[in-house]
Parts: C-alpha cells; sequence; structure tokens
C-alpha cells in the first residue's frame, strides 16, 4: 500500500522568503508519480506541479520546485519569493502508474504568508 | 476550456437519509474520481469512472455508490447518512492518465450530516 507523510501540520514564513515543505512517501511499485497541491479556503485543489519516479532531474514551475531524492523516498515542495497569497493548505500525493490510479494524499501542512 | 463543477456546494442532511452529489467534467475528460475530505485531513479516495463503468474503489463502503454519464459527468450517492460522512466531497476529472499530472478538482461539496 501507497502512504505519503507531512510531518509539518503548520508553516510560518516571511513574505519574499523562500520555504520547503516536506514530504515522505512509501510504496513497493517502481513506477509512480509524485503531486503538491495547493488548497486555499474555497476548498478547490489547485496542481502546482509533479514528478515522474523516472524523473532524472527535478521538477520546476514557477515558483515551485520538487527537491526529489529518491532513495530517501522524499519529495519536498521548496516555494521561492513567498506571496500573501500563497497561504493555504498544501497537500503531497502519489499516484499509481497502474490499476486504480488513484491518488493517496497525505495530512498536509497549512502555511501562512506574513507580511 | 471549462473547469469541473459540482453541485450543491453546501448540504445538511439528517442521519439516516440518502444524498446525490453532482459533478460536470472538464471538457475534454472522460475519467471521474471521487474524494472525501474529513475536516483537517487529506482526501480519500472513494471511487472512480472510466466511460459510465466504475474502474477501481477506495476502503469505503457499498452505500457509496456512483454513476457516470454519457457526457461523462457524474454522480456520488451515499445511503442511509452516518455523522462520519460530514466531509468535504470532492470530484476530479482527467483525461485518462494520458498526461501524468491530467487532473482538475473541483471545489466541493460540503456536506453536514446531523
Amino acid at each position: 500500500a501507497q502512504k505519503i507523510t507531512q510531518t509539518q501540520p503548520g508553516m510560518f514564513v516571511q513574505e519574499k522568503e523562500a520555504v520547503t515543505l516536506d514530504c515522505t512517501y512509501d510504496t513497493s511499485d517502481q513506477s509512480y508519480g509524485l503531486f503538491w497541491y495547493k488548497q486555499p479556503s474555497s476548498g478547490e485543489m489547485i496542481f502546482l506541479i509533479y514528478q515522474g519516479s523516472y524523473d532524472e532531474q527535478n521538477a520546476t514551475e514557477g515558483r515551485y520546485s520538487l527537491n526529489f531524492q529518491k532513495a530517501r523516498k522524499s519529495a519536498n515542495l521548496v516555494i521561492s519569493a513567498s506571496q500573501l497569497g500563497d497561504s493555504a493548505m498544501y497537500f503531497c500525493a502519489m499516484r499509481e502508474k497502474t490499476g486504480r490510479r488513484a491518488l493517496t494524499f497525505g495530512s498536509g501542512t497549512r502555511l501562512q504568508v506574513q507580511p | 476550456e471549462t473547469g469541473v463543477t459540482q453541485s450543491p456546494t453546501h448540504l445538511i442532511k439528517t442521519r439516516g437519509q440518502q444524498v446525490t452529489l453532482r459533478c460536470s467534467s472538464q471538457s475534454g475528460h472522460n475519467t471521474v474520481s471521487w474524494y472525501q475530505q474529513a475536516l483537517g485531513q487529506g482526501p480519500q479516495f472513494i471511487f472512480q469512472y472510466y466511460r459510465e463503468e466504475e474502474n477501481g474503489r477506495g476502503n469505503f463502503p457499498p452505500r457509496f455508490s456512483g454513476l457516470q454519464f454519457p457526457n461523462y459527468s457524474s454522480e456520488l450517492n451515499v445511503n442511509a447518512l452516518e455523522l462520519d460522512d460530514s466531509a468535504l466531497y470532492l470530484c476530479a476529472s482527467s483525461d485518462s492518465g494520458v498526461r501524468p499530472y491530467g487532473y482538475t478538482f473541483g471545489s466541493g461539496t460540503r456536506l453536514t450530516v446531523v
């Protein structure tokens, strides 16, 4: 079974600084995908970034980058130059590459950006 | 392109009642998944429909059922509601996983069971 662990229930960061949100995962699959989603108070899950298990380079999407360490089974999200609008819940998720292709989510990290 | 629309946005039901939640998928997407997100937790996979057939299910009892229609919209039905069914229900559509990150989520239906 797949499992995602996010050990930081809450994080604070000053505006314009960088912040790292931790995510570790457990799976017996060789092929899988890792996602980060942002969930504002409105409830919608907003896709941020994706990393495939065979991707050799770390994924980047604008101010978001994913620090993928396969041997350690970690997929940390780095947000550079934080903005007030980044305040939200952040979820790490893993997707099976075969079978159900369901997403398994972690418990989330609440990020608060302070002016 | 339109996104994923869920209705209603909020709902209050009494224990033992039945409820139907609706989801219209993003244009071009033929797969719909449903997730339950209890307060303070991450979403949990309920089931997935592909071309009108269920093709994956999480650890939820049979009183959670669904449908997918020819236009790829979907319904989630929950019978014999329990207090623990109170949660945000999220619908996500995708294009059969051809693109690895082809998930689009709706804003959810917040169900309260009293």
